[in-house]
């Protein structure tokens, strides 16, 4: 089974820094892996995917890597601003099933 | 883009009683899923479905089952609620390589 890990659980920043969020995985025989971005008390909102083909995805200010051979995927905010805060999920999928296995989650507070 | 929508954003009901949760989908996907998260636990998965009449169980069943009668939705069903199925119950819809989910649903049993 694939387990995800994410260190810190909580990073509080200051707004206009930039960051790098961690996530890493057991099993490097992954299929695709997804970053998420969930308010309190909301559902999950998809950032960023990157398939097993890929090392890397942008959208906006947002970059996400991913290296299987070393079992981790970053998640990169440029110039965070305080509408950023939120818990961010990164989700890895094995070549052998049809689910996500999900991270616990880095709670991200940026400070105006 | 695709939509999940799930039925009820909050929801209360007594222990012993039975529970629907119900999601559905606008874009005719085949594989659904119902989570439950829980504070320093994460997302755990309870029950996935790859078609209508299909059901698998996640890896956290017990407690619960699952209707899909129809491909665009998918129901997650309480027999007898009990206070430690207080949580956050999330489904989510292939998309493609990925997820989308629906916006939650917050239940508590008292």
């Amino acid at each position: 089974k694939q387990e995800v890990t994410q260190i810190p659980a909580a990073l509080s920043v200051p707004e206009g820094e930039n960051l790098v969020l961690n996530c890493s995985f057991t099993d490097s025989a992954i299929y695709n892996l997804q970053w998420f971005r969930q308010d309190p008390g909301k559902g999950l909102t998809s950032l960023l995917l990157i398939q097993s083909s890929q090392r890397e995805q942008t959208s906006g200010r947002l970059n996400a890597s991913l290296d299987k051979s070393s079992g981790r995927s970053t998640l990169y905010i440029a110039a965070s601003q305080p509408g950023d805060s939120a818990t961010y999920l990164c989700a890895a999928e094995t070549n052998t099933g049809n689910q996500f296995y999900f991270g616990t989650g880095t709670s991200l507070t940026v400070i105006p | 883009d695709v939509k999940v929508t799930q039925s009820s954003r909050y929801l209360v009901k007594r222990t012993g009683e039975k529970v629907f949760l119900e999601c559905v989908q606008d874009m005719d996907h085949e594989n659904m899923f119902w989570y439950r998260q829980d504070p320093g636990l994460g997302l755990r998965l309870i029950y996935f479905s790859y078609d209508v009449k299909m059901k698998e169980k996640g890896d956290i069943p017990e407690g619960y089952s699952v209707s899909r009668e129809k491909k665009e939705r998918f129901s997650l069903i309480l027999e007898s609620a009990s206070t430690n199925q207080t949580s956050m119950y999330l489904c989510a819809s292939r998309v493609s390589y990925g997820y989308t989910f629906g916006s939650g649903t917050r239940l508590t049993v008292v």
